[in-house]
């Protein structure tokens, strides 16, 4: 089974700073790597797919880079709306989830 | 307008069973992919099973042997029986589809609450 490790698990930061969330998998996963945004009470969004194809309607201030084990989403100029959960998932065997980081508000 | 709506959630004793619906509106479940996937409190999302319009069947490690994934055509209705329940099965359970041919997990339903528990 491949494991997903995502970092850090929560991060402190302000409206228009930019932030990084690293995604960590066991084995190679070639581009198949998702994003997910959820808001308590929520269902999940999907943000990004393929590492770096941003799904339709969703901000461009978000970005996903990487390829094989490590995979990075950005946030570029934090809005009020992303603070969140975020999750990285890889889909190329089965479907994994890291544990999530919560982007708070500092 | 496509939409997702799950049932059957509810407070269940360990060792019980329970079905979950997902009824769909605004596209054909037998011609999509259709996937469960739950958010236990305080925990991360967990991918629980999935189902390609072929007919082909995965389960986490976690839920192999006991629950069962399926789909009503006539109905439209994607299905999750849950037999010997756990404690650690508790969780909020969404149905996800993707309309777009492949297997993201993209389009989610608002979840129904599954709480195991004596």
């Amino acid at each position: 089974d491949i494991q997903m490790t995502q970092s850090p698990s929560t991060l402190s930061a302000s409206v228009g700073d930019t932030v990084t969330i690293t995604c960590r998998a066991s084995q190679s996963i070639s581009k198949w790597l998702a994003w997910f945004q959820q808001k308590p009470g929520t269902a999940p969004k999907l943000l990004i797919y393929e590492t770096s194809t941003l799904e339709s309607g969703v901000p461009s201030r978000f970005g996903g880079s990487g390829s094989g084990t490590e995979f990075t989403l950005t946030i570029s100029s934090l809005q009020p709306d992303d603070f969140a959960t975020y999750y990285c998932q890889q889909y190329n065997s089965y479907w994994t989830f890291g544990q999530g980081t919560k982007v708070e508000i500092k | 307008e496509v939409q997702l709506v799950e049932s059957g959630g509810g407070l269940i004793q360990p060792g019980g069973s329970l079905r979950l619906s997902c009824a769909a509106s605004g596209f054909t479940v037998s011609r999509n992919f259709m996937s469960w996937v739950r958010l236990a409190p305080g925990k991360g999302l967990e991918w629980v099973s999935a189902l390609y319009s072929v007919g082909t069947t995965h389960y986490a490690d976690s839920v192999k042997g006991r629950f069962t994934i399926s789909r009503d055509n006539s109905k439209n209705t994607l299905y999750l029986q849950m037999n010997r329940l756990r404690a650690e099965d508790t969780a909020v359970y969404y149905c996800v589809t993707d309309l777009a041919g492949s297997d993201l997990l993209r389009g989610w339903g608002q979840g129904t609450l599954v709480t195991v528990s004596s």
